[in-house]
């Protein structure tokens, strides 16, 4: 079946700090992917996407690139702030369908200024 | 224009009463989608409509789970007998389809509804 790992946390990071939270799948064909975020007393919100194999998703300063050789979809920020303290779930639907999501477990970053 | 809403946003039941939680999905969203979050962890699947019908429940986890969307719009997912590992935050999604072959549209997350089991 389907499934996401996802880099065990909590992550602290001092602000400006350089950031790469790590996620790999596994999965049939031609998955997309999907970094979601939840911000403290808020839902889940999509940050970024990519649908194909080299695709680089990217939104508010960060990004992951889809690849396939390495199942892997690794979420980056070069300077982090403090506003960026959430959890980040890397997700995944599997190819020819856009029904529900696999999540990883969660990356629970806190970012100190 | 309005997100997706959950109501209640905190429900606290004895074991083994029977509780519904709905979802308000975003106006002309074809699918609708409920997971189920435990503490510490990432949502996982529950059921899946599109319009009216359930194309989807492989993640309930008992027959004591049941979800409806009986008029394409509004959803009710319904926990008969709850049980104390029922305790999670039940999380509700919608989407509406792409075009062509690309079918990677985005879901939109309700705030979810905390259920406490005691």
């Amino acid at each position: 079946g389907n499934s996401v790992t996802q880099m065990e946390g909590p992550v602290t990071l001092s602000e400006e700090a350089f950031l790469t939270i790590n996620c790999t799948y596994t999965a049939t064909g031609y998955p997309s992917l999907f970094w979601y975020v939840q911000y403290p007393g808020e839902g889940l919100q999509l940050l970024l996407k990519a649908t194909k194999a080299d695709d680089k998703g990217s939104n508010k300063g960060f990004e992951a690139t889809y690849r396939k050789e390495t199942t892997s979809f690794h979420l980056e920020k070069g300077s982090v702030q403090v506003s960026d303290s959430a959890v980040y779930f890397c997700a995944l639907t599997p190819s020819g369908s856009a029904r529900q999501l696999t999540f990883g477990s969660g990356t629970q970053l806190t970012v100190l200024p | 224009g309005a997100g997706v809403s959950q109501s209640p946003r905190y429900k606290v039941a004895k074991r083994g009463q029977d509780v519904a939680l709905r979802c308000d999905p975003i106006s002309g969203h074809v699918s609708l989608f409920w997971y189920q979050q435990a503490l510490g962890q990432g949502p996982e699947f529950l059921t899946y409509f599109q319009n009216e019908a359930q194309l989807d429940k492989s993640g309930l986890p008992s027959d004591r789970f049941f979800a409806e969307r009986p008029e394409g719009s509004v959803s009710t997912l319904k926990i008969q007998r709850t049980q104390q590992e029922d305790s999670a935050v039940y999380l509700c999604a919608s989407s509406s389809p792409g075009q062509g072959a690309l079918l990677n549209y985005e879901q939109y997350f309700g705030p979810g509804t905390r259920l406490t089991v005691t």
